[in-house]
């Protein structure tokens, strides 16, 4: 099946500070997704970007689909940004009934 | 809030005990799925429904497990004869047109 890898597997950052998560993906996809999961195991919902560019405030997200990676952009982060970031794809399959394989996550640290 | 409730939020019980939870989406949806997320993982695919039919099973679904969408709308997941390997978050998620919104969860700890 496709594999994900993200990167770096953690973060530590100062209040005010810029990131960029990266996601690198094995095969082809007809779906990804970025969720940011909070310190109650909520997923919450980030970006839907299978190709392109999108933003969303502080965040933005870009998807080179041909060289099978995206990267998720935080600008001036603060400490709500803290908790656990992970991409997710759907394989372009076609039995693949559009189930998500998630990557490892990136832990994110922001300090006042 | 993303339009899927879960109960229990959380589930303590003792190994060898039968579990059961329950996910209700808010609104109509065609496909429904059911993720487990260990300790320091992301989410695994479990199993999927497109209305009441369950379409795909992975394989870490084994026969202690079975999953139910008996009308189309609200699921349910039950684990048998639990074991200490069971405890992890059970996640519910929904697909819209292109993406999947996920449920708050249940919790399960298998002492």
């Amino acid at each position: 099946g496709i594999q994900v890898e993200q990167s770096p597997p953690d973060l530590i950052l100062q209040e005010g500070a810029n990131s960029t998560l990266r996601c690198n993906f094995s095969d082809s996809v007809n779906n990804l997704q970025w969720f940011h999961q909070n310190p109650w195991g909520q997923l919450i919902n980030l970006f839907y970007i299978p190709s392109g560019t999108k933003q969303n405030g502080r965040l933005s997200a870009t998807t080179v689909a041909t060289e099978r990676y995206s990267l998720l952009y935080i600008s001036s982060s603060q400490t709500t940004d803290s908790g656990v970031y992970f991409c997710a794809v759907v394989g372009a399959g076609s039995t693949s009934y559009g189930k998500l394989t998630f990557g490892q996550g990136t832990i994110l640290t922001v300090h006042p | 809030d993303t339009g899927v409730s879960q109960d229990p939020r959380h589930k303590i019980t003792k190994r060898g005990q039968n579990v059961t939870f329950r996910c209700d989406p808010i609104s109509e949806h065609n496909r429904l799925y059911w993720y487990r997320q260990t300790l320091g993982q992301g989410p695994e695919f479990l199993t999927y429904f497109q209305n009441e039919a369950q379409l795909e099973k992975s394989r870490l679904l084994s026969d202690r497990f079975s999953a139910e969408r008996p009308k189309g709308s609200f699921s349910t997941l039950e684990i048998q004869r639990t074991e200490q390997g069971d405890s992890a978050m059970y996640l519910c998620a929904l697909g819209g047109s292109y993406e999947q919104y996920f449920g708050p969860g249940t919790r399960l700890t298998v002492t």
